[in-house]
């Protein structure tokens, strides 16, 4: 089954310490990207990986960071998480049409 | 920028009757439209897609016309059903961009029984 995975469903930290989002998918896809959903903002582009250590900036890359060291593995780092990034993050890989995305990590910086 | 744009936040229909959910675009090098559905705690799904090489395309109850000179596209639902309840995202990409995709604001679409 097509499927990606991203870890943890739910977080709540504290502003400053450095978390880590994980992300996984199965369908060998060369194309992954990070959104964040925000309440009449829609899915807003964080970064995105074009294949194995090739990333680049979205639309809303400040204080984000990713890595591709693996073609399945997309994290999502936040090396000192403030409240603006407080929303539900979206892994998504894509293949030749459609992308599919994981469930969400709703995330909470207080 | 906002180059996807979705302008009505919500709608509300009744079972049975057609939902129809609206979607403009600025960027003439969109050549591919997605629709996204999505319930609440659970990421988007993909439900329907249209080339710019055609203006219609359709699957069981739904329907996505593309209007290329208006740069518009719109979803039809018909008919309606309550498990239709949820936000629809409209995205679009070009080739020239690779694999990007550009989102909307999202409707959310409730059927009332």
């Amino acid at each position: 089954e097509a499927q990606v995975t991203q870890n943890p469903r739910y977080l709540i930290t504290v502003t400053g310490k450095k978390l880590t989002v994980t992300c996984s998918q199965n369908m060998n896809h060369e194309y992954m990207s990070w959104y964040r959903q925000d309440p009449g903002l829609g899915l807003r582009q964080i970064y995105y990986s074009m294949n194995v250590e090739v990333t680049d900036k979205g639309d809303v890359p400040e204080g984000y960071k990713v890595s591709r060291k693996e073609k399945r593995n997309f994290p999502l780092i936040l090396e000192s998480p403030s409240p603006n990034q407080t929303s539900l993050y979206f892994c998504a890989s894509r293949g030749a049409l459609e992308a599919f995305f994981g469930q969400g990590t709703r995330l909470t910086v207080v | 920028d906002q180059q996807v744009k979705q302008n009505s936040p919500s709608l509300s229909v009744q079972e049975g009757r057609i939902s129809i959910l609206n979607c403009d675009y600025t960027n003439s090098m969109f050549d591919y439209f997605l629709w996204y559905k999505k319930y609440p705690a659970e990421g988007p799904t993909f439900l329907i897609s249209i080339s710019s090489i055609k203006d219609k395309n359709e699957d069981g109850r739904f329907t996505v016309f593309l209007n290329k000179s208006a740069k518009h596209l719109s979803l039809h639902i018909v008919p309606s059903q309550p498990g239709d309840s949820a936000v629809y995202f409209c995205a679009a990409s070009a080739l020239v961009s690779g694999s990007r995709l550009t989102f909307g604001e999202g409707t959310q679409l409730t059927v009332n029984p």
